[in-house]
């Protein structure tokens, strides 16, 4: 079945800091990824959908000059939160699929900004 | 806004079944029904899916009326291990096509 592997799982960094999330998909191409956020006690949040070859689209509300993404091949996208700060913390997960089949997400990666 | 409605709750003892319903009055033609499994820290996981009727796995079943206005989640026999959040989802299986998640039910068994 389809496989989705985020790295790294857990990453601890001081404010100010950029920091760069991978997401890829193990056995199956993936023009589109997307990207959540889940803040403690609080369900998955869309933050934005990665487009191989194109500009990612972004959610009302979320600075894409704060979170890059990258969609450089059908396997790999990254999320770059930049100058990352406290508030940024978070618990981020990408997901991906295949026409036809149910989305697939990867474990996700703790971030927590001193 | 997300397209369902679940029981923000739910608590049950081992070996009992637990049946979760959803609520999904807006459900579009093409749109599939998809129930995951999250335990903290961890990215959700794929338990079940379904367009109508009933669908039946290893560890689980999803029961779906003729108006597929609502749908439920049933886990036969729960244990301690299946001490989770359950999100029920419903969108296209369109490649591409974003998953709006709602508040998921959260379970809790204990022995």
């Amino acid at each position: 079945g389809a496989v989705v592997s985020q790295h790294p799982s857990r990453v601890i960094c001081k404010s100010g800091t950029s920091v760069k999330i991978e997401c890829r998909s193990l056995d199956f191409q993936a023009t589109t990824m997307f990207w959540y956020r889940q803040f403690p006690k609080q369900s998955l949040m869309l933050m934005a959908t990665s487009n191989e070859g194109s500009k990612a689209t972004y959610e009302q509300g979320v600075e894409k000059d704060k979170f890059l993404i990258n969609h450089a091949s059908l396997t790999l996208s990254t999320l770059t939160v930049t100058s990352a700060h406290p508030e940024d913390s978070s618990f981020y997960i990408c997901s991906a699929s295949v026409n036809n089949q149910p989305q697939h997400f990867g474990d996700g990666t703790r971030l927590s900004i001193l | 806004l997300a397209k369902t409605t679940q029981p923000i709750s739910m608590d049950s003892y081992e070996g009992q079944e637990v049946n979760i319903t959803c609520s999904h009055n807006n459900i579009a033609t093409n749109d599939y029904i998809t129930w995951y499994q999250q335990f903290p820290s961890q990215g959700p996981r794929f338990i079940i899916q379904g367009y109508k009727t009933k669908v039946t796995n290893e560890v689980a079943s999803l029961f779906i009326p003729a108006d597929r206005k609502s749908s439920t989640l049933s886990l036969p026999r729960v244990s301690l291990s299946d001490t989770a959040v359950y999100y029920c989802l419903v969108g296209s299986n369109q490649a591409g096509t974003a998953l709006i998640f709602g508040k998921g039910t959260t379970l809790s068994v204990s022995s």
